[in-house]
């Protein structure tokens, strides 16, 4: 079964580091984009950048660039979204996904179960 | 502002019909597949149609894709109230070269 877990939620305060994960099992995880997507409050989804894990070279949405840093490890099939400095405006639930094979096909399947963010002070 | 334009809502009553309408432009659905996207309360989204028609297993026939040009729609018959959740529709943007996602549009089983 082809399966993405996800790190707990968090709660944080302005200003910290974060970093959160996504393991990947059931598939070849080298063969695969892997996606980043949030879901604010109250919102929909939108779509931060992808990573491809064989050679870990990423895509930024506009909105995202220069605001988070998407990174994988294939040793352990895992891939991570992490930010330097948060802020108020980044808590979200944050999906990792794997999108279709040939990414203008445009879907995605499966979903990890989401990581909840919270910042606050 | 989404890239692509969904309804907010849509309401139903239990048994009956409805479609949720997903427009876009030729840089997106106009030339790339269309994917719809089930959201129930306090979950992960899940893939209900790909390809523009195609479900994956284990998604009832009683949900189905279409796409025209550059606007797709989703219908779903014979409603239960368990089919209340948000609806995404997403495709590919050739431009932006990344996924692109509706705003979301909340079915209601009344």
């Amino acid at each position: 079964e082809v399966q993405l877990v996800q790190s707990g939620a968090e709660l944080k305060k302005p200003g910290e580091s974060l970093k959160i994960s996504c393991k990947a099992s059931g598939y070849s995880f080298i063969n695969y984009w892997i996606v980043w997507v949030r879901q604010m409050p109250g919102k929909g989804l939108e779509w931060m950048g992808i990573i491809h894990p064989s050679d870990s070279q990423t895509r930024y949405s506009p909105s995202f660039q220069g605001q988070v840093t998407i990174s994988a490890d294939k040793s352990i099939t895992t891939a991570y979204l992490q930010w330097s400095s948060l802020k108020a405006s980044d808590s979200a639930i944050y999906y990792c996904a794997r999108p279709s094979v040939m990414l203008r096909d445009g879907w995605v399947d499966p979903w990890g179960q989401g990581t909840l963010v919270t910042v606050s002070s | 502002q989404s890239v692509l334009t969904q309804p907010p809502s849509v309401s139903a009553a239990p048994g009956q019909k409805v479609t949720i309408s997903c427009s876009g432009s030729t840089s997106n659905i106009g030339n790339n597949y269309v994917s719809w996207y089930q959201q129930l309360p306090g979950t992960a989204p899940k893939l209900l149609i790909y390809e523009n028609n195609k479900r994956p297993s284990g998604i009832p026939d009683r949900f189905s894709g279409s796409k025209s040009g550059t606007s797709a729609t989703l219908g779903i018959t014979g409603l239960q109230t368990g089919d209340e959740a948000d609806y995404y529709c997403g495709t590919w943007d050739t431009s932006l070269y990344a996924g692109v996602f509706g705003g979301g549009t909340k079915l209601t089983v009344l």
